[in-house]
């Protein structure tokens, strides 16, 4: 099973901010990785598909990038509405498999 | 505008048994590969099951293989998932969750989830 490694586990930061979060593939999955956010009491929501394509309606301050086994999400300028928690997941093959989550929260 | 609506969620026994259903509306079900996806208290999401556009093809957790069954009736939009010989650690919430493209790629869209929880 491919196993999917998120760090950090929490980052505290500011609006305005500039925040990175990086997963890594224990093994190569090309470009097939998703970044979802996740409010409480919701389901996760898909920003970023195929490592690097904005879902229909995700503001631009939301970026991905990588492929092979290294991945980061970058958020341009944090706003008060992306204090949530971000899951990576890859879609390369069964056992689809999710990162532990990365919880940003208010410095 | 796609809608997944989960239901049969509840409490049961240690050992007991429970079917989840899944009505989905807004796109060409029988198109798209369809999986369940669990979420424990505090923790992250958990991918459980898949199922093919056709329903020939299925994938399981291995957490779950052998107790969970996925089916779909693509003549009424709707997906399943049979589980049996329940555990606590089997105590989630459980969504369903549409594949972006027919047969792979991410989730694009989610339910809003209907609670197991396993306890005596």
């Amino acid at each position: 099973d491919i196993q999917m490694t998120q760090s950090p586990s929490t980052l505290s930061a500011s609006v305005g901010d500039r925040v990175t979060i990086t997963c890594r593939a224990s093994q190569s999955i090309s470009n097939w990785l998703a970044w979802y956010q996740q409010k409480p009491g919701k389901a996760p929501k898909v920003l970023i598909y195929k490592a690097s394509s904005l879902e229909s309606g995700v503001p631009s301050r939301f970026s991905g990038s990588g492929s092979g086994t290294e991945f980061t999400l970058t958020i341009s300028s944090l706003q008060p509405d992306d204090f949530a928690t971000y899951y990576c997941q890859h879609s390369s093959s069964y056992p689809r498999t999710f990162g532990q989550g990365t919880r940003v929260e208010i410095k | 505008e796609v809608q997944l609506l989960e239901s049969g969620g509840g409490l049961v026994q240690p050992g007991g048994s429970l079917r989840l259903s899944c009505a989905a509306a807004g796109f060409t079900f029988s198109t798209y590969a369809m999986s369940w996806v669990r979420q424990a208290p505090g923790k992250g999401p958990e991918w459980v099951s898949a199922i093919s556009g056709g329903g020939g093809y299925t994938h399981y957790a291995d957490s779950v293989r052998g107790r969970f069954t996925v089916t779909r009736d693509n003549s009424k939009n709707t997906l399943s998932l049979e589980m049996n010989s329940l555990r606590a650690e089997d105590t989630a919430v459980y969504y369903c969750a549409k594949h972006r493209v027919a047969h792979t790629g991410d989730f694009d869209y989610w339910g809003q989830g209907t609670l197991v929880t396993v306890s005596s």
